[in-house]
């Protein structure tokens, strides 16, 4: 069994560049969740997909897109990146979804927007 | 809107001695609530949900509908105890959770 991996570990881009952050689910979980994080902060839920299909949205623009995968592993996408993009991004990985459920955290992408 | 306040960025105790992280919500239905708790250079991990009714590492939280409010206590704190604790909130209907900004709990030898 493996846990939840993220991928890149860092990343630095510019404003009005697009950025896609990978995330590959606990193994039997069919449920994805990403966050933001700034600093000093606690995460901000962005969405969640469950068995491929958006399942549940916060507060956030339209440029914040994701996919699941039919191995339930997830990408986020952000478009025309801004200044206050900077932040750790994190997914969690759990089953069923329509809860948090006891979710697994990833260790993080930081991206840094310049 | 729901929001989770958690009003004590810091919070100190002695080994030994009680604690208790306060969590406050606002929400006006029925939601779910989390303890989730990030030990240094480690990855944030669920601590316990309310819906389980269960004592994790000697911890307890009880759900106050009235006061909204579902504070995390431990009779007997100990070192490893030292993190950083957030507490979040999931409405079902909404799709939507909603995390604290976290308490950093330092216990003193």
């Amino acid at each position: 069994e493996t846990g939840v991996t993220q991928s890149p570990t860092h990343l630095i881009k510019t404003r009005g560049q697009q950025v896609t952050l990978r995330c590959s689910s606990q193994s039997g979980h069919n449920t994805v969740s990403w966050y933001q994080q700034a600093l000093g902060q606690g995460p901000q839920f962005i969405f969640q997909y469950y068995r491929e299909e958006e399942n549940g949205r916060g507060n956030f623009p339209p440029r914040f897109s994701g996919l699941q995968f039919p191995n339930y592993s997830s990408e986020l996408n952000v478009n025309a990146l801004e200044l206050d993009d900077s932040a750790l991004y994190l997914c969690a990985s759990s089953w069923g979804g329509g809860s948090l459920g006891e979710q697994y955290f990833g260790p993080g992408t930081r991206l840094t927007v310049t | 809107a729901q929001r989770v306040t958690q009003p004590e960025k810091l919070l100190s105790v002695f080994k030994g001695a009680p604690v208790e992280l306060k969590c406050n919500y606002s929400y006006s239905g029925s939601p779910e609530l989390f303890w989730y708790v990030q030990y240094s250079r480690q990855r944030l991990q669920l601590l316990l949900r309310h819906i389980s009714r269960e004592s994790i590492k000697g911890f307890t939280a009880d759900l106050n509908k009235g006061e909204t409010s579902f504070h995390l206590k431990k009779p007997f704190a100990q070192e490893e105890d030292s993190a950083m604790y957030y507490c979040a909130l999931w409405v079902t209907n909404a799709g939507k959770s909603t995390f604290g900004d976290g308490t950093t709990l330092t216990v003193k030898p």
